[in-house]
C-alpha cells in the first residue's frame, strides 16, 4: 500500500525559528513535492525534486529551502519562520510517467507561527 | 498563465441528494485532469481523465471531461455524510507533469 508519511501533524513555532518539515515515502518514487494549502487558494507548489540532490522551485519558493539527500526523504526548511508561513503543508510523491502523474499525499502538517 | 478554477467553492446538501462539481482549466499543452478527495487528512486520488466524453465511474462517483469546453464535472449520486470533503481538481502544467496546477477546491458538506 502506498505510503507518504509526514513527521508531524501539528507544529507551533515562534517567529524567527528555523523549522524542518520531514516527509518520507516508501514507494521508490522519483518525484517528491512540497505544497502549502490555504483557504481559497488551493494547493500551491513550493518546491519539487525529481531525483536525489535535485530540486526545482515551484510557484512560491521564497522563504523556503529543501533537501533531498536520499530518494525516500524530502525535507522542507523554513530558515526563519514568519507569521505568513502559517499554513497546512502537504508533501506528495509520484513516479515519473508520461500523461500525468498521480501524486500520493501525506496527511499534512498544520504549522502555526506565532 | 495556467489556471484551474473550481465551482462552487462550497456546497451544503442533504443525504440522498445528487451533486455536480465543476472544474474548468486553461493550460497550454493539456495532457490530463485529475480529481482528488480530501477529508481531514491526505488528498486521495479519485480519477484521471485524458479523453473527452468518456465517463469514469467508481461507485456513486463519476467524472467526465469536455475538452471543447475545457472543463470537467464530478458527479456524486445519493450522497452520504461520508462524502463530506474538499474535492480538488488538478491539471499538469506547461512544462512537465511535475508542474501540477490545483484548483482552490470545492468544500462539500452533506447533512444527515
Amino acid at each position: 500500500d502506498v505510503k507518504v508519511t509526514q513527521s508531524s501533524r501539528y507544529l507551533v513555532k515562534r517567529t524567527g525559528e528555523k523549522v524542518f518539515l520531514e516527509c518520507v515515502q516508501d514507494m521508490d518514487h522519483e518525484n517528491m513535492f512540497w505544497y502549502r494549502q490555504d483557504p481559497g487558494l488551493g494547493l500551491r507548489l513550493i518546491y519539487f525534486s525529481y531525483d536525489v540532490k535535485m530540486k526545482e522551485k515551484g510557484d512560491i519558493p521564497e522563504g523556503y529551502s529543501v533537501s533531498r539527500e536520499k530518494k525516500e526523504r524530502f525535507s522542507l526548511i523554513l530558515e526563519s519562520a514568519s507569521t505568513n508561513q502559517t499554513s497546512m503543508y502537504l508533501c506528495a510523491s509520484s513516479l515519473s510517467a508520461a500523461g500525468g502523474n498521480i501524486q500520493y499525499f501525506g496527511a499534512g502538517t498544520r504549522l502555526s507561527v506565532l | 498563465e495556467d489556471k484551474v478554477v473550481q465551482s462552487p467553492l462550497s456546497l451544503v446538501v442533504h443525504e440522498g441528494d445528487t451533486v455536480t462539481l465543476n472544474c474548468s482549466y486553461e493550460v497550454t499543452n493539456f495532457r490530463s485532469l485529475l480529481w482528488y478527495k480530501q477529508e481531514k487528512k491526505a488528498p486521495t486520488f479519485l480519477f484521471m481523465l485524458t479523453s473527452s466524453g468518456i465517463e469514469k465511474k467508481s461507485g456513486r462517483l463519476s467524472s467526465i471531461l469536455d475538452k471543447k469546453e475545457l472543463s470537467s464535472i464530478l458527479n456524486i449520486t445519493a450522497t452520504q455524510t461520508g462524502d463530506s470533503a474538499i474535492y480538488l481538481c488538478a491539471v499538469p502544467g506547461l512544462y512537465n507533469n511535475n508542474d501540477m496546477r490545483f484548483g482552490a477546491g470545492t468544500r462539500l458538506t452533506v447533512k444527515p
